[in-house]
C-alpha cells in the first residue's frame, strides 16, 4: 500500500522562527493536502496542491507540490504560539484509489515564546 | 456553513462491549469517510462511501466493525465487540468530489 514519510517527527523552536517540513512517498501522488490538528480537534485543512510543481500560500504559510510528484513541502515563517499543534501531509493518487487520502505520521511543532 | 458533526465525543467501554458512532456530513458532501486514528499516529481510513455506495474498505475490519450510510448523508459506525486496540479517536470526513476533506472533531474510544 502507499506509504508517506513525514519528517521531522517534531520541532521546537522559539517564537519568530521559520519552520519546514517535508512528506516523501513511495508511490505517485496527484493531489497533496497540509492539515493542522489542535489537541481534541479534528484535522483542520491548511492548503490543498493539485499540480506537480505548484507553490502555494496561505498567510505565513507556504507549501509546495515536487516536480517528482512524489514529495510536498510546507513551510511556516515568523512562527507564533499558536502554530503549536500537529502538522500532517495528506496524499491522494488517481485511479483506483480515486479519494482515497493516505496521511503521513505528522510533525509536532512547539512554539516557545 | 455547518461542519462535520460526530457523536459522542467521548466513550468508555470495557472489552467485548459495543459501541456506535454517528456522523453528518456537510450538506451536499456526497463522499463520506471514517478514519481511525491512534495515539501518535495519522489518521487509517477504514471506510469510504460516495452517497449510499462503499468506494474503499479494505482497511476495514470487517469481523468486528461495520459502516453504513443509509440514504446516502448520516453515517454510523458500530464495533462489536470492542477490543482493546480499538483505543482511538474516531473521525468522521466529507468531501464534495475529489478535493479537500473536512473533518469533524472525532469520537474518543477508550476500551478498559
Amino acid at each position: 500500500g502507499q506509504q508517506l514519510n513525514q519528517s521531522p517527527q517534531s520541532m521546537f523552536i522559539q517564537e519568530g522562527e521559520d519552520v519546514s517540513m517535508n512528506c516523501t512517498s513511495s508511490s505517485i501522488f496527484n493531489t497533496w493536502l497540509w492539515y493542522k490538528q489542535d489537541p481534541g480537534e479534528g484535522p483542520v485543512l491548511l492548503i490543498a496542491l493539485y499540480k506537480a510543481g505548484e507553490l502555494t500560500s496561505n498567510g505565513r504559510l507556504t507549501a509546495q507540490f515536487g516536480i517528482t510528484r512524489k514529495d510536498s513541502f510546507l513551510n511556516i515563517s515568523a512562527s507564533i504560539p499558536s502554530d503549536v499543534g500537529i502538522y500532517f501531509c495528506a496524499g491522494r493518487a488517481g485511479g483506483t484509489s480515486y479519494g482515497k487520502l493516505t496521511f503521513g505520521q505528522g510533525t509536532i511543532l512547539t512554539v516557545h515564546p | 456553513e455547518a461542519g462535520v458533526a460526530q457523536s459522542p465525543r467521548y466513550k468508555i467501554i470495557e472489552k467485548r462491549q459495543s459501541v456506535a458512532f454517528w456522523c453528518n456530513p456537510i450538506s451536499g458532501h456526497a463522499t463520506l469517510y471514517w478514519y481511525q486514528q491512534i495515539l501518535g499516529q495519522g489518521p487509517k481510513l477504514l471506510i469510504q462511501f460516495q452517497n449510499n455506495g462503499v468506494v474503499d474498505d479494505s482497511q476495514l475490519p470487517k469481523d468486528r466493525f461495520s459502516a453504513e450510510r443509509l440514504k446516502g448523508v448520516d453515517s454510523t459506525l458500530k464495533i462489536q465487540p470492542a477490543k482493546l486496540e480499538d483505543s482511538a479517536v474516531y473521525l468522521c470526513a466529507s468531501s464534495f468530489g475529489p478535493g479537500e476533506l473536512f473533518f469533524g472533531e472525532g469520537s474518543r474510544l477508550t476500551v478498559l
